[in-house]
């Protein structure tokens, strides 16, 4: 099984629709959790951290299940402007060589 | 908001050419990487300093020197670049939590797309 594993997508989806997609991790140990967010030629930006119980940054929301091992993003009313790829990172937190990015869904909203 | 810095922004290089590149922070963290990112591969970590005077390899080390000159810079040298190095390379900072501290995750340079022919 891979460290972290995401489907790499493309998601296509109307403009105003939700979207869901998962990310899995290998390691139960694993300590934080995020998601970041790459536009096209860009670097990666941090979009929201994962907290075990859940959290909420407007139209996002960020779930973590760590019994099955894996954590959630759903856009909810999707933009236009959401349309990037979303990576999944995992790190065991006292561990600086321990941070591990996943590849990557890449999310198409269409008007 | 300067955040994290990255020179140059574009490189072209003929193989066997060597070039540093250079990365500052101004969030005061501690711990500071080197990734390079090549479509499908997604991120992978050359090399990471924890801390200023320390250094590590990460998982595709060959080919790559760095250097902490101090706590704001890391840089990134190819001392005889070769084709498979063409590549996106981002360097980050982090100011990792520890077992009791939240860890904030990356700040991300907005990368340098190198060349080598």
């Amino acid at each position: 099984r891979k460290e972290v594993e995401q489907d790499p997508g493309p998601f296509n989806v109307p403009e105003g629709a939700t979207v869901a997609f998962n990310c899995t991790y290998s390691n139960s140990a694993s300590q934080s959790f995020f998601w970041y967010r790459q536009d096209c030629r860009k670097e990666p930006k941090l979009l929201m951290s994962v907290y075990s119980s859940g959290n909420e940054d407007g139209r996002f929301t960020a779930q973590l299940n760590r019994a099955s091992q894996y954590i959630s993003l759903l856009i909810r009313d999707s933009k236009l402007s959401d349309s990037a790829t979303y990576l999944c990172v995992v790190s065991l937190t006292n561990r600086d060589d321990k941070i591990i990015f996943g590849k990557g869904t890449r999310l198409h909203i269409l008007p | 908001n300067a955040g994290v810095t990255q020179t140059p922004k574009f490189q072209v290089l003929k193989t066997g050419q060597s070039m540093t590149l250079q990365c500052a922070q101004d969030m005061n963290h501690n711990s500071m990487y080197w990734y390079r990112q090549d479509p499908g591969m997604g991120l992978r970590l050359i090399y990471y300093s924890a801390s200023e005077g320390t250094t590590d390899k990460g998982e595709v080390p060959n080919g790559y020197n760095v250097s902490r000159l101090n706590k704001r810079e890391f840089s990134l040298r190819l001392e005889s670049a070769a084709p498979s190095q063409t590549s996106v390379y981002f360097c980050a900072s982090n100011h990792p939590g520890g077992q009791r501290v939240k860890n904030y995750g990356y700040t991300f340079g907005s990368g340098t797309r190198l060349t080598v022919v």
